[in-house]
């Protein structure tokens, strides 16, 4: 079974720093891409970054460019977000999602459960 | 970049209704359009993808269809469990990969 499973967030003051994780298990981790996408309290979602297969390619949302980089680690089936200066509006829940990112299917096809994000002094 | 809306933004339904939910598109993709379902609490999930495929283990009731800027999210009959909110996709041009608003599926 595909799973997905976040950890690393918290309470955090603005101008803060947070790292999260994301470890997978069930699949071929190092086949997929992976995204982080965010879903502020009681709004719709938010696609933050993605992140290729090996790594090579790479993309930010505009609202989180220069502050937040993505990564992985192929042999520790795992994906990071380092988030640097927070700000009160980056509070949400934090989700990674697997994508399978071929032509015959572009989507993200498994979700962790979240890790709550929340910048506030 | 591409902007998605959904209509309607809220819908209120019976059990047993046939429920259509449209996601329009501000320019014209390809087939990388997909549907989620997320329920209060929740992880999305994934229902369709590439406009009209659907999902290993998502109910033949729910169906996607549509092309070029229109396409449409169908559940056949609607059941208790399908009260969520819906979500379309883009993966056609990025970034950014956008979501749709988002349409709440709420019992009359």
């Amino acid at each position: 079974e595909m799973q997905l499973v976040e950890s690393g967030g918290g309470l955090v003051q603005p101008g803060g720093s947070l790292r999260l994780s994301c470890a997978a298990s069930g699949f071929s981790f190092r086949t997929y891409s992976m995204n982080w996408v965010r879903q502020a309290p009681g709004k719709g979602l938010e696609w933050v970054s993605y992140i290729s297969d090996s790594s090579r390619t790479i993309y930010y949302a505009d609202s989180v460019k220069g502050r937040f980089t993505i990564s992985r680690d192929n042999a520790e089936n795992s994906v990071y977000l380092h988030m640097n200066s927070l700000r009160p509006e980056d509070t949400a829940m934090y989700y990674c999602a697997s994508d399978p990112d071929t032509p015959l299917m572009r989507c993200f096809d498994n979700w962790g459960q979240g890790t709550l994000v929340t910048v506030s002094s | 970049d591409v902007q998605l809306t959904q209509s309607p933004s809220f819908l209120s339904a019976s059990v047993g209704d046939r429920v259509t939910i449209t996601c329009r598109t501000s320019q014209v993709i390809s087939s990388y359009l997909a549907w989620y379902q997320q329920k209060p609490g929740k992880a999305p999930k994934l229902l369709i993808y590439a406009a009209s495929t659907l999902q290993s283990g998502v109910p033949s009731r729910f169906s996607g269809s549509g092309s070029g800027t229109e396409f449409t999210l169908t559940i056949s009959s609607l059941q208790p469990e399908d009260f969520a909110t819906y979500y379309c996709q883009q993966l056609n041009t990025y970034p950014p990969i956008t979501f749709g608003p988002g349409t709440k599926v709420d019992i009359k």
